[in-house]
């Protein structure tokens, strides 16, 4: 796709179910990232993948954050049993190699409300 | 705590005038970037500067990396209401394979 596309915009959660989020990246990028920012902060790293594989988990906060990719393309964040304070806007990006010559292409974010 | 922290936390200037923005890092990088984050949106890149380059210019913006300090600075010249956002220098260090972000500077540019 032209960018980096993430679903859904806006979720809203009770506190202790599962969510989903999801990531397109631009077509040909190897890389993707998530990270997350809480209101007013800078981002905080989560995880990255280099095609399918996650070389670096270390941002996750608990067991209860996991990832993957599939077929180098779409990349799904999954929060279980979630917590108030999973409340954020999560981020994705992507680029054509590490950061590549470009930066990162971030993507508009999914704001996650946990009640 | 962050590699990449900004200074200052909130600058307030009037049109037409120069902003700057520092950013500050603890440890070797491959190269620093800058973004820019306009309320309630995604993060938009603005320029990568690589550890081997001082100073690079895109446009009104002027980005200089002064490794033996471990800092950046960006300038936005003759700045707009447009320019109104949030900074963000990140950083890819040696080996990381990932970019570490600060907590960024928040600019208001009153028309």
């Amino acid at each position: 796709g032209a960018g980096v596309s993430q679903s859904p915009s806006n979720k809203v959660t009770e506190k202790g179910k599962d969510v989903e989020l999801r990531c397109d990246p631009i077509s040909g990028h190897t890389a993707l990232y998530w990270y997350r920012q809480s209101l007013g902060q800078g981002l905080e790293f989560l995880i990255y993948f280099q095609g399918n594989s996650a070389p670096d988990k270390s941002g996750l906060p608990s067991d209860r954050f996991s990832a993957e990719r599939t077929g180098g393309s779409v990349s799904t964040l999954t929060i279980q049993r979630t917590q108030q304070e999973d409340s954020a806007v999560y981020l994705c990006a992507s680029s054509l190699w590490n950061v590549g010559l470009d930066g990162y292409t971030f993507g508009s974010g999914t704001r996650l409300t946990v009640v | 705590s962050q590699q990449g922290e900004e200074d200052p936390q909130a600058l307030s200037i009037q049109e037409g005038e120069n902003a700057t923005m520092n950013c500050s890092y603890k440890t070797s990088i491959n190269n620093l970037q800058w973004y820019r984050q306009n309320s309630g949106r995604g993060l938009v890149h603005l320029i990568l500067i690589r550890s081997n380059e001082r100073e690079k210019h895109s446009g009104r913006l002027r980005v200089t990396l002064d490794t033996s300090k471990k800092s950046s600075s960006l300038l936005i010249t003759a700045s707009r209401a447009a320019d109104t956002a949030s900074y963000f220098c990140a950083t890819e260090n040696t080996n990381a394979g990932k970019s570490t972000f600060g907590d960024g500077t928040t600019l208001t540019v009153k028309p």
